[in-house]
């Protein structure tokens, strides 16, 4: 079992749409990441959240720590937010467990 | 921007023989991080390096690999014997401290023939 799940696997909307990415671990964390992985497969880190919500741009990140959930959101989508987008979670340890991604297509 | 550099970009070499990864992390930072991406499958951790030792490995990571910091600014990944199945791309990604934000080279993209 995957400790870190993620939902849909592939989402495909139009411009414009609200988007929500969610994602789910089974062991308590020190840290929830976004990250945001590109079609040349470049990463990049988006967020790192413990509680809470961070916003960056038309990007927002919140947490439940109780329920072990976090979601992804994007406002206004565009055509350039198609990527494959990754939670991971980290504990005390210094590693990442990674989640399968979720693929984003934005259709114009 | 400070960024996390990896060379070379795509290395393709035959089942048996060594190869070896090379990463710039961002010059501040002092943890050191190797993962990789069977294609088409997740991300997964392969070590963390601290203090010029490891302090983390996953169980991928056998006697086959190691991990160096041969001078003050590389740091590299050696498979010593390489299998098909290492096939995959390999990044380095370093970070602050152990519970800060990584940051992700390119990616070196290692084809096994």
């Amino acid at each position: 079992k995957n400790e870190v799940e993620q939902s849909p696997q592939n989402l495909t909307a139009q411009e414009g749409e609200f988007i929500t990415i969610n994602c789910s671990y089974s062991v308590g964390i020190s840290a929830l990441h976004w990250l945001q992985q590109h079609p040349g497969g470049g990463i990049v880190s988006l967020f790192m959240l413990s509680s809470g919500k961070k916003k960056h741009g038309r990007l927002i990140a919140t947490i439940n720590i109780q329920e072990k959930h976090s979601s992804l959101h994007i406002t206004a989508s565009h055509p350039r937010d198609s990527a494959v987008y990754i939670c991971a979670r980290s504990n005390r340890d210094d590693k990442i467990i990674f989640g399968k991604g979720t693929r984003l297509h934005i259709l114009p | 921007e400070p960024e996390v550099t990896q060379t070379p970009s795509h290395q393709v070499t035959q089942m048996g023989q060594e190869v070896i990864l090379h990463c710039v992390p961002i010059s501040n930072h002092l943890y050191f991080y190797w993962y990789r991406q069977i294609l088409g499958q997740k991300v997964e951790f392969l070590v963390s390096f601290y203090n010029n030792e490891i302090s983390e490995k996953s169980e991928i990571f056998d006697d086959q690999f190691s991990v160096e910091r041969p001078d003050g600014s590389n740091f590299t990944l050696k498979i010593r014997s390489t299998k098909l199945e290492d096939s995959a791309m390999y990044f380095c990604a370093s970070s602050e401290g152990p519970y800060n934000e990584q940051f992700f080279g390119p990616g070196t993209r290692l084809t096994v023939l």
